[in-house]
């Protein structure tokens, strides 16, 4: 069974940093692209960062270009997603997805990320 | 940006009737175009992909068509376990698409 579990999520004050991790299984975790999805309360689905399988290219949503930097373990079977300056707008659920094919296959439960003073 | 419109923001329907929610692509995104169901306090799942193929273990009674700009996902025989926000996504252009503001689906 396919699975991922996020965490790292807490309360941070604005300017602050944090990291994100996604740990998967029941997959061949290095042969797929991984993403972080975001979603605000009540909002509805907002892309943030992919990964290519090997960690050779990475892409990033405007809103968070220059402050997010996403990573991977393949030997641990781990997504990462630093997360520096952080705004009030970066508060939001985070998810990571597993993706082929331009499709999201696999979502994980998310972790939540409150940026508050 | 392709900007992706779904309506309407809500659907109410009774039990067993059918629900025939719409998705709009500002531009054509070929049937480069998934749907998601997010039921409430849970992640997002892959209901359908390339516009009209179900993911593995979605009912028959969830069907999807359109190509170009104009798509529909119809659930027939709603059940209230089809209670869930829908979202379409576009993956024409990648990365990483874009994704409706989606649709809530309501039992009457």
């Amino acid at each position: 069974e396919v699975q991922l579990v996020e965490s790292g999520g807490v309360v941070v004050q604005p300017g602050g940093s944090l990291r994100l991790s996604c740990a998967a299984s029941g997959f061949t975790f290095h042969d797929y692209t991984m993403h972080w999805v975001r979603q605000s309360q009540g909002k509805g689905l907002e892309w943030v960062s992919l990964i290519t399988w090997n960690g050779g290219s990475a892409f990033y949503a405007d809103s968070v270009k220059g402050r997010f930097t996403i990573s991977r373990d393949n030997s641990e079977n781990s997504l990462f997603l630093q997360m520096n300056n952080l705004k009030p707008d970066d508060t939001a659920l985070y998810y990571c997805a597993r993706e082929r094919n331009c499709i999201f296959y696999s979502w994980g439960q998310g972790t939540l990320v409150t940026v508050s003073s | 940006e392709i900007v992706m419109t779904q309506s309407p923001a809500t659907l109410t329907v009774s039990p067993g009737e059918r629900a025939t929610l719409s998705c709009r692509a500002s531009q054509s995104v070929s049937n480069n175009l998934a749907w998601y169901q997010q039921k409430l306090g849970q992640a997002p799942r892959l209901l359908m992909y390339g516009a009209s193929t179900r993911a593995t273990g979605i009912p028959a009674r969830f069907s999807g068509r359109g190509s170009g700009t104009e798509f529909t996902l119809t659930i027939n025989s709603l059940q209230s376990e089809d209670i869930a926000v829908y979202y379409c996504h576009q993956y024409n252009t990648w990365p990483p698409g874009t994704f409706g503001q989606g649709t809530k689906v309501e039992i009457k």
